[in-house]
């Protein structure tokens, strides 16, 4: 069964550093997003991306963040200066269709600021 | 804005009982609304979508329902046994097309 992939499952990085986190979405997906769960809270929205743009953003998602699909395959999240309120799961998710259709998700990256 | 609300936050349940997990939201215009399972420290699976157009949808154990109108959703699980003990969260798209919300989930456990 197709599936969505994020690597790596864990990362560890100092506060201020940049991290990259991937993703590859199932293939004939059009639609790709990032959610992130911080400890104990609700899974929130970041960002959706389709034909090779941005397409809606959450208030989370400021200009430390970044996202692109560099090779046709991978989806990925950049987070240019960490801070150790970004510590949280992030999960990539893509759906084929925009309405009507069902999102899958990543099993998720755990991004650990210290 | 959509807000999504699970009760109850937490149930432990012995094995064999039927139980159900409710979701409420705020914003009744969705057009599908979507149900998942998160084991701990994991990812999320994808357990159900029920579309608008529908009242229930249907896999093994689970049956979800839906009432547009009155904003609310159920998950039943029938039979549970201790492997479904997760959380369970629902979700509904919120605003445009693209944004989910998601709800605070119910933690499940199912003892032996």
């Amino acid at each position: 069964e197709p599936e969505v992939t994020q690597t790596p499952s864990h990362q560890v990085t100092q506060m201020g550093q940049e991290v990259i986190l991937r993703c590859v979405p199932i293939s004939n997906h059009l639609y790709f997003y990032w959610y992130r769960q911080i400890l104990g809270q609700k899974v929130e929205f970041l960002v959706s991306f389709y034909n090779n743009e941005i397409s809606e953003k959450s208030e989370i998602f400021d200009d430390q963040f970044s996202v692109e699909r560099p090779d046709g395959s991978n989806f990925t999240l950049k987070i240019r200066s960490t801070k150790l309120e970004d510590s949280a799961m992030y999960f990539c998710a893509s759906s084929v269709r925009l309405t009507n259709t069902e999102a899958f998700f990543g099993q998720g990256t755990r991004l650990t600021v210290v | 804005k959509q807000e999504v609300t699970q009760i109850p936050a937490a149930l432990s349940v012995p094995e064999g009982e039927n139980l159900v997990l409710n979701c409420s939201f705020t914003d009744s215009a969705i057009y599908n609304l979507q149900w998942f399972r998160q084991d701990p420290g994991k990812g999320l699976t994808s357990l159900l979508l029920i579309q608008s157009s529908q009242r229930e949808q249907t896999s093994g154990r689970l049956n979800a329902s839906l009432d547009k109108s009155s904003g609310r959703s159920t998950l039943y699980i029938a039979a549970s046994q201790p492997g479904d003990s997760a959380t369970y969260l629902c979700a509904v798209p919120s605003g445009g097309y693209q944004k989910v919300t998601f709800g605070t989930g119910t933690k499940l456990q199912v003892i032996p």
